[in-house]
């Protein structure tokens, strides 16, 4: 099976920009969650789509977007960057059990540099 | 929100000896993990242990659910292991909302 694939791996963009990040979901996985990590931090839940709608998010202001497509691919679009954007985004799948269980896999990131 | 501890914040072994990681969260878990972070940034998935013992080569897990703490047991460890080892945590809510932990940085010297 294949695993979370993201792309791009790296990518630097300047003030004010715009950026679109995509996320490939693991096989049989049907929610996806986006997450950011700053340099020497842990990871910080930006939101999660489950049947193409956003249905959880952290505490990340509006110009944080995201879509979800029938094939439970995802985009991360981020408006007006500022320059604390700049993070590795993880994308996470899983397929959420009615047991609750829930294992996330990740993807490897897209290194996001904002000048 | 759930609160998750870590501890040490810095580990430094030579090979072969044996670690201990800690995790420490605040209110009950339907969801725990832990994560291997290489140098290249990928989470990778250690175990899924939001009670009880499990057990991978080298790597061993356990979860007190009741007592709100869970380990990490690195034997016998290699340079291989050395990165940032994260325990993350989900109570209730929504089902991907996993809480980090600040990390471990594990080191292992020859």
């Amino acid at each position: 099976e294949t695993g979370v694939t993201q792309s791009p791996t790296h990518l630097i963009k300047t003030r004010g920009q715009q950026v679109t990040l995509r996320c490939s979901s693991q096989s049989g996985h049907n929610t996806v969650s986006w997450y950011q990590q700053a340099l020497g931090q842990g990871p910080q839940f930006i939101f999660q789509y489950y049947r193409e709608e956003e249905n959880g998010r952290g505490n990340f202001p509006p110009r944080f977007s995201g879509l979800q497509f029938p094939n439970y691919s995802s985009e991360l679009n981020v408006n007006a960057l500022e320059l604390d954007d700049s993070a590795l985004y993880l994308c996470a799948s899983s397929r959420p059990q009615l047991s609750g269980a829930n294992v996330l896999t990740f993807g490897a990131g897209s290194r996001l540099t904002v000048l | 929100g759930i609160q998750v501890e870590q501890s040490p914040p810095d580990l430094i072994l030579q090979e072969g000896a044996n670690s201990t990681l800690r995790c420490n969260f605040s209110d009950s878990v339907n969801n725990l993990q832990w994560f291997h972070q290489n140098p290249w940034g990928q989470l990778i998935n250690l175990f899924y242990i939001p009670s009880g013992t499990k057990q991978n080569g080298r790597l061993s897990a356990t979860t007190v659910a009741t007592e709100r703490y869970s380990l990490l047991y690195i034997s016998s460890s290699q340079t291989t292991d050395s990165g940032v080892y994260f325990c993350a945590a989900i109570n209730t809510g929504t089902a991907s909302k996993l809480t980090f932990g600040t990390g471990t940085r594990l080191q292992v010297t020859l």
